[in-house]
């Protein structure tokens, strides 16, 4: 049984660096082929896509926030992490990780920029 | 960047009536590996999206045989033949053949 769940700060304040991490069960991100991408939601809007890592350590990144995103993994404890800099209140929302191109999703964690 | 216009944003139907969602991209999502990464989702109020259909029209395991998907090049067409109360929600495809991998706009599915 494939799950994932993202845990972070909840709140955290302008220009502060968020630091998100993904703990997943079920599959291994050694595995050929294997991917982890965070997505994220703004209240009541769509969904973003911000980042890919994958099984041979390749990242993508969405261009429009490229510059402030890093992801990273953790293969033996079967996790994946993503941090994103000077965070502003317009990145408030709920940060998903998912495996591939959306097949499994985690819960969602609420992060809340607020001075 | 890839775009997904996605209609109707929203679609108001009865139990039991079939309605469909239409997914145009903006390039073709052929890959030059013969595959084409186009999936819908579905997010229920309160919940994560989960996977309805992967590469246009695999249903995935575990998911009603009403939902049906279809397409090619850049339109696609999620089918629900037969609404039940539990569908009710927001629609999404997302296509991962081009970075950065996008998301349509949403379909909301509503009871009339």
């Amino acid at each position: 049984q494939v799950t994932l769940k993202e845990s972070g700060p909840g709140i955290l304040q302008p220009s502060q660096t968020l630091s998100l991490t993904c703990s997943f069960s079920g599959f291994s991100l050694s595995t050929y082929g294997m991917c982890v991408g965070w997505i994220r939601q703004s209240s009541g809007k769509g969904l973003e896509w911000l980042a890919n890592i994958w099984w041979n350590d390749d990242k993508y990144y969405n261009p429009s926030l490229k510059n402030r995103l890093t992801i990273s993994k953790d293969t033996s404890n079967n996790q994946a992490f993503l941090k994103i800099t000077n965070m502003d209140t317009a990145d408030t929302a709920t940060y998903y990780c998912a495996r591939g191109l959306g097949h499994y999703w985690g819960q969602g964690v609420m992060v809340t920029v607020s001075s | 960047d890839v775009v997904l216009t996605q209609t109707p944003p929203t679609l108001s139907a009865t139990i039991g009536q079939s309605v469909s969602i239409s997914c145009r991209s903006s390039q073709s999502l052929l890959h030059s590996n013969g595959n084409t990464y186009l999936h819908w989702l579905l997010q229920r109020p309160g919940q994560s999206p989960q996977l309805l259909i992967y590469l246009v029209s695999r249903l995935e395991s575990g998911v009603p045989n009403r939902f049906s998907g279809s397409g090619s090049g850049t339109d696609f067409t999620l089918k629900i033949s037969g609404v039940e109360a539990e569908d009710l929600g927001v629609y999404y495809c997302v296509q991962g053949t081009h970075a950065p991998w996008t998301f349509g706009g949403g379909t909301k599915l509503e009871l009339k």
